[in-house]
């Protein structure tokens, strides 16, 4: 059975730093979402990993796959209080099917 | 264009009481996804539907929670008996035919809030 852990669970940091989020998955996969929640919101999707490899960047957020660690990174570069919110990864079940199984969540709170 | 909607936004009842939560997704989009979102938590698979597919139901924690899909459109979850441990949020997402990414990238409804008192 697959699973999927994030850590750290609760992240605060001051802006201007950078840090990294990362998620750890148990078995093969194709692809690796991360989504944003805002508090009281429903999710954003941010970012598709489909290789090893794989890097996507969009502002000031960064996201790689390695897929033979099983391990995909958020990383966070100079963070302003915008970024806060919480951040979950999720993991296609098995190659092929279309039943993700999400992270515990990142709840990341940028200090002014 | 409109994205996925879901009604009603809260829902408090009475434990033993059934409900009924609706997800219209956006048009096209034949995937759609119930997931369970407890206070703090990360969300938990529930059923997804795909076309007129089976639909996976791997996901759903009872006997007492169903869910039903009208073709490529409305989605209804509904929960029997409801219990306090169901008092959650309820999301529900849709996406594109699947046939790899991105186009499965599932679109997220502002979410059902549900209160088991």
């Amino acid at each position: 059975e697959l699973k999927v852990e994030q850590n750290p669970l609760f992240l605060s940091m001051q802006e201007g730093k950078n840090y990294t989020i990362y998620c750890n998955y148990s078995t093969t996969s194709d692809r690796l979402y991360w989504y944003r929640q805002d508090p009281g919101k429903s999710l954003e999707s941010l970012f598709v990993l489909l290789s090893n490899g794989a890097v996507k960047q969009e502002g000031r957020l960064m996201a790689s796959l390695d897929t033979k660690a099983r391990l995909s990174t958020l990383h966070i570069t100079a963070a302003v209080h915008d970024l806060s919110a919480t951040y979950f990864c999720a993991v296609a079940a098995t190659s092929g099917t279309y039943k993700y199984i999400f992270g515990t969540g990142t709840r990341l709170k940028v200090l002014a | 264009g409109a994205g996925v909607s879901q009604s009603p936004s809260n829902k408090v009842t009475e434990k033993g009481k059934d409900v009924e939560l609706r997800c219209d997704p956006i048009s096209g989009h034949t995937a759609l996804y119930w997931y369970r979102q407890r206070l703090g938590q990360g969300l938990e698979f529930l059923i997804y539907f795909q076309g007129n597919s089976a639909p996976d139901k791997s996901g759903l924690p009872s006997d007492r929670f169903s869910a039903e899909r009208t073709g490529e459109s409305v989605s209804t979850l509904t929960i029997q008996r409801t219990q306090q441990e169901d008092s959650a949020v309820y999301l529900c997402a849709s996406s594109l035919p699947p046939g790899g990414a991105p186009r499965d990238t599932q679109y997220f409804g502002p979410g059902t809030r549900l209160t088991v008192l």
